[in-house]
Formats: C-alpha cells, structure tokens, sequence
C-alpha cells in the first residue's frame, strides 16, 4: 500500500540545522519531494530527488534518500526563523499522484 | 510565469448547500489535479486530469463531488450537497512535461 509518515513537531534554535524525517512504503516511487506550507498559503516546492540518487543539495537543503530503508530526509542549514512551516514529504505513483505524510511543523526559536 | 489560480479564497456554507471551487492551471501544464487537505493532515488527491479527461477519480466521493475540465485549461470543482465533514482547503496542482507539480493558494471551505 501507500503510505507516508512524519514525526510531527520539530523544534530548532535560530543558526542550528533541521533534520526532517520520512518514511515512505512505496518502492515504486521513482520521486520524491519536499513541500513547504506557511499558515494560510499553498504548497511550496522546496525540492525533489530522482528514487536512483542517494544525495540531493539545494543551498541550504540537502536531501538524503535511503532507498533500502525507504527513508527520506530534509536538512536545513542554519535555519532561520523565516523557514518556520509545516514541512510535507511526498511520494508519487506511477500516475502522477502525489502521496503526501502529515507534515512535520518546524518550529524556529530566536 | 503566472502561478496556479484558484478563487475563491474563502468560502462558508451551510451544510446541505452547494459550493464550486474554480482552478486555473499555469499555461501549458495538460495534468491538472484537485487535492483534499483537513486541517492538521496532508493533501489528499481527489482527481487528476489529463487534458480534460479524467486520469484518476477513485478518491472523489460521487455522489456528492463533482469536477470538470471541459476545454482541457481551467476546471472547476463542485460539492453537492455539503456536509461537514467536507470542510477543508481544496488544493488544485498542475504540471507539464516534468515532474514538478505546482500548487495554487486553495480554497478554504467552512461548511457550518
């Protein structure tokens, strides 16, 4: 079956990396995706990963795909408080379909 | 480029009414998708097209859901008659060739 999951809350220290976890069921996703979503506003793309790489980095973000574990990860650099949000991991299907996980709400302490 | 459009932003019905909820994909994209997001979950797909047919609609609730893109651009996405459990934001997403998929703003549905 399909399924996604995230742990639900996160909470950094301005300057401090972020580490986002998700795991997925789906082996025969062949993408997978970071989305950002800020209180009231749509789905932001931050970045995907192609299901044969191991590494994906993006300025401050880096993507780790553990493809045997079915474990994605999104790493912030020096996070700032502009990045508080609820972070979406999503896998697609062989149609196009997003399957999205709960999201993880970061929260950013100065 | 101009983003994904959706109107309106926010809307509140009572329960047993009807609302439609409009889509404007960006320019070009043929796949045009309608998500479900309750409060505190993640979208969930309630139909993609392609084009203006219909590639997935096995999550849509028919017999009160209802979703039409009849020139293959813009769509509209229709709840008849609401209940409360409908209420939720109504995400549209488009895509083109890549596998990008943008979303709009969303429509915010209270149904009281």
């Amino acid at each position: 079956g399909e399924d996604v999951e995230q742990s639900l809350f996160l909470s950094v220290r301005e300057g401090d990396s972020s580490v986002i976890n998700c795991t997925y069921t789906d082996s025969s996703s062949t993408y997978l995706y970071w989305y950002k979503q800020e209180p009231g506003a749509g789905l932001q793309l931050l970045t995907y990963i192609f299901s044969n790489m191991d590494m994906k980095q993006d300025q401050r973000l880096t993507v780790l795909l553990n493809k045997k574990d079915k474990h994605l990860s999104l790493r912030i650099a020096d996070t700032q408080t502009g990045d508080s949000a609820i972070y979406f991991c999503a896998e697609n299907n062989q149609g196009g379909k997003l399957i999205f996980g709960q999201g993880t709400e970061l929260s950013v302490k100065p | 480029e101009a983003g994904v459009a959706q109107s309106p932003r926010y809307k509140i019905i009572e329960k047993r009414q009807s609302v439609a909820f409009w889509c404007n994909p960006i320019s070009g994209h043929a796949t045009l998708y309608w998500y479900q997001q309750i409060l505190g979950q993640g979208p969930k797909l309630l139909i993609q097209f392609q084009n203006n047919g219909v590639v997935d609609d096995s999550q849509l609730p028919k017999d009160r859901f209802s979703a039409e893109r009849l020139k293959g651009v813009d769509s509209t996405l229709k709840i008849q008659p609401a209940k409360l459990e409908d209420s939720a934001v109504y995400l549209c997403a488009s895509n083109g060739l890549g596998v990008e998929q943008y979303f709009g703003p969303g429509t915010r549905l209270t149904v009281t």
